[in-house]
């Protein structure tokens, strides 16, 4: 257990629905990076804060992803219009100001 | 463009055994390569860094070398234990950014 929680761990919705997931790091770590994992292969960068500040977004983060770090504590990343492609892990994770990022366990998103 | 990569997607090897992980990777501006674990159902978990400015660092029962002339890494896992088995995937973290850029993983199997 890394100590990172993320919730849900897994969510089936309908094509053009939102949906929301929710990341709470350590409390340790100031920096927070959400990734998206597809079956086969390894994770992609989609965006990252430093406390509440957003600091960088991948091209993968369309418009209609938006995510949030309110109080650098926690964080939410909301997808918009869900598409089939959608469907993927995503992950969050969170470091220190190391090269070592915690892990979480990822939320499963199945786009129907 | 980045691109880290792998050689074999799947490497299978007796229990006891040693094993070595291979990566190319084709940017020469990186400040970290780090090796991820990730076993089904779970978010990577770190294993081991090293630094651009670095030809090696050990672990324990892992070792990591970095070739920058073939601009090529590898993870030595010795003695192979069941638990080991898993999807082990390299990273970058590119000169001045904070992501990191997976590969898309190499698949360990220990038999028995």
């Amino acid at each position: 257990d890394t100590g990172v929680s993320q919730d849900p761990r897994h969510k089936i919705t309908k094509r053009g629905q939102n949906v929301t997931f929710r990341c709470d790091p350590i409390s340790e770590h100031n920096r927070l990076y959400w990734y998206r994992q597809t079956l086969g292969q390894g994770p992609e960068f989609l965006t990252y804060f430093q406390n509440e500040a957003q600091l960088e977004k991948s091209r993968l983060l369309s418009d209609r992803f938006s995510a949030e770090r309110p109080k650098g504590s926690f964080s939410t990343l909301e997808i918009q219009r869900t598409e089939q492609g959608d469907s993927a892990m995503y992950l969050c994770a969170g470091d220190r100001g190391s090269t070592e990022a915690f892990f979480g366990q990822g939320t499963r998103l199945t786009v129907v | 463009g980045e691109s880290v990569g792998l050689h074999l997607p799947t490497l299978s090897v007796q229990e006891g055994d040693n094993s070595i992980i291979n990566c190319a990777y084709s940017n020469s501006a990186s400040d970290y390569f780090i090796w991820y674990k990730q076993e089904s159902g779970k978010g990577p978990q770190f294993i081991i860094d090293i630094r651009s400015n670095m030809d090696k660092r050990q672990g324990q029962r892992v070792t990591v070398l970095l070739n920058k002339t073939v601009k090529h890494l590898s993870l030595q896992i010795a003695a192979t234990q069941p638990g080991d088995s898993a999807v082990y995937f390299c990273a970058e973290v590119y000169t001045g950014r904070r992501a990191l850029t997976f590969g898309s993983g190499t698949r360990l199997q220990v038999q028995p």
